[in-house]
């Protein structure tokens, strides 16, 4: 079946330091992988996606680039904030196949301190 | 403009009682999904409609578990004779076509005492 692996938690760093969050995928087909993000009291928010081999997303400083060879999809940010703080999900959908649900890693708690 | 809303935001219940969660998607979203996120864990997927159509219940964990989409817009989730397992938060999502963008609501948090 469809699987997500992603970097247990919880993560602490120093606000400016460099972040990543490792995610790995186990699917039968090619899906899209996104990065959801869930800050403090919010609803889950899209992060970035990638619907494709070699495809880079990006938003707010992230990036994450769909890596077929390694079925990895590693979320990075060079430089973090404190508002940065908060659960990330690595998710992926085979909606090309007919299967738009998405399946979720377990979350990676992200606290940012000054 | 608005997105998704669901109702109650928080709902605490019997063992063995019936419940209802209500999803009102984005206007004009003809794809409604619905995921329970239990404590720790990330969202799981529990079924999807296209319109007023179940499309995939295949997330469903046992016929207690019920849900409805009469006219294509609101969605309510039913759970008969709960059980304390079924505590979690269940997440409500919207896209304008299915393998778009799903657009989360802030969820409902269900307690069975």
């Amino acid at each position: 079946g469809n699987s997500v692996t992603q970097m247990e938690g919880p993560v602490t760093l120093s606000e400016e330091a460099f972040l990543t969050i490792n995610c790995t995928y186990t699917a039968t087909g090619y899906p899209s992988l996104f990065w959801y993000v869930q800050y403090p009291g919010e609803g889950l928010q899209l992060l970035l996606k990638a619907t494709k081999a070699d495809d880079k997303g990006s938003n707010k400083g992230f990036e994450a680039t769909y890596r077929k060879e390694t079925t990895s999809f590693h979320l990075e940010k060079g430089s973090v904030q404190v508002s940065d703080s908060a659960v990330y999900f690595c998710a992926l959908d085979l909606s090309n196949f007919g299967n738009e649900k998405l399946t979720f890693g377990t979350g990676t708690r992200l606290t940012i301190i000054p | 403009g608005a997105g998704v809303s669901q109702t109650p935001s928080n709902k605490v219940t019997e063992k063995g009682k019936y419940v209802e969660l209500r999803c009102d998607p984005i206007s004009g979203h003809t794809a409604l999904y619905w995921y329970r996120q239990s404590l720790g864990q990330g969202p799981e997927f529990l079924i999807y409609f296209q319109g007023t159509g179940a499309a995939d219940d295949s997330g469903l964990p046992n016929d207690r578990f019920f849900a409805v989409r009469p006219e294509g817009s609101v969605s309510t989730l039913k759970i008969q004779r709960t059980e304390r397992g079924d505590s979690a938060v269940y997440l409500c999502a919207s896209t304008t076509a299915p393998g778009e963008t799903q657009y989360f609501g802030p969820g409902t948090r269900l307690l069975v005492l």
